[in-house]
């Protein structure tokens, strides 16, 4: 069985510039989270989707985006980089819908300048 | 909205019971939930409970819920250097909302 992979590990890049965070949901898994971690706090929730449709949302503004693949796996994108977007970003995936058993892929650490 | 709070540290010796401890504000939870978090690592589920439920066993963990005072603590029998890591406690809302508390950083003393 394949655990959750995120890619890249880590990214470096300069405030106004885009970005794109790819996670892999573990096998059988048809439901993803993403999820924002900052330096020392807990992760906040982003959103989740569950079968290519959005299926909740924390408190983040519009220009973080996702979208998930007829496979599952799942794109992360923000625009318009602010350097309050550096953090871990952590994506989880599930079945169902929901987060009853998530279980959580290494993360990608953003760095903005 | 939702608050979740933990104490931030706790040191034990190797051997000795861990208890952390964690708050939570809303009552419309459905379940709560414990994460570990290694160094440069993601977050590893260790166990849940269910809002109705009062504790629940598992192997060294016990997870006690007191649902009045809104309190959630995980106890980890005979702990090891290698349970030295940040321990989340997180919290379902209404099915549809994670929330997560700060974490409470555990030090393992030989």
């Amino acid at each position: 069985e394949t655990g959750v992979t995120q890619s890249p590990t880590h990214l470096i890049k300069t405030r106004g510039q885009q970005v794109t965070l790819r996670c892999s949901s573990q096998s059988g898994h048809n439901t993803v989270s993403w999820y924002q971690q900052a330096l020392g706090q807990g992760p906040q929730f982003i959103f989740q989707y569950y079968r290519e449709e959005e299926n909740g949302r924390g408190n983040f503004p519009p220009r973080f985006s996702g979208l998930q693949f007829p496979n599952y796996s799942s794109e992360l994108n923000v625009n318009a980089l602010e350097l309050d977007d550096s953090a871990l970003y952590l994506c989880a995936s599930s079945s169902g819908t929901g987060f009853y058993e998530q279980y959580f892929g290494p993360g990608t650490r953003l760095t903005v300048t | 909205g939702e608050d979740v709070e933990q104490s931030l540290f706790l040191s034990v010796r190797e051997g000795d019971s861990s208890v952390i401890n964690c708050t939570y504000t809303d009552s419309s939870s459905t379940y709560l939930y414990w994460y570990k978090q290694e160094p440069g690592a993601g977050l590893q589920l260790l166990t849940y409970i269910f809002s109705n439920m009062d504790m629940k066993q598992d192997q060294r963990l016990t997870v006690l819920l007191n649902k009045k005072d809104k309190h959630l603590s995980l106890r980890i029998a005979d702990t090891q250097t290698g349970d030295s890591a940040i321990y989340f406690c997180a919290d379902l809302l209404y099915g549809q909302n994670f929330v997560f508390g700060p974490g409470t950083r555990l030090s393992v003393l030989p």
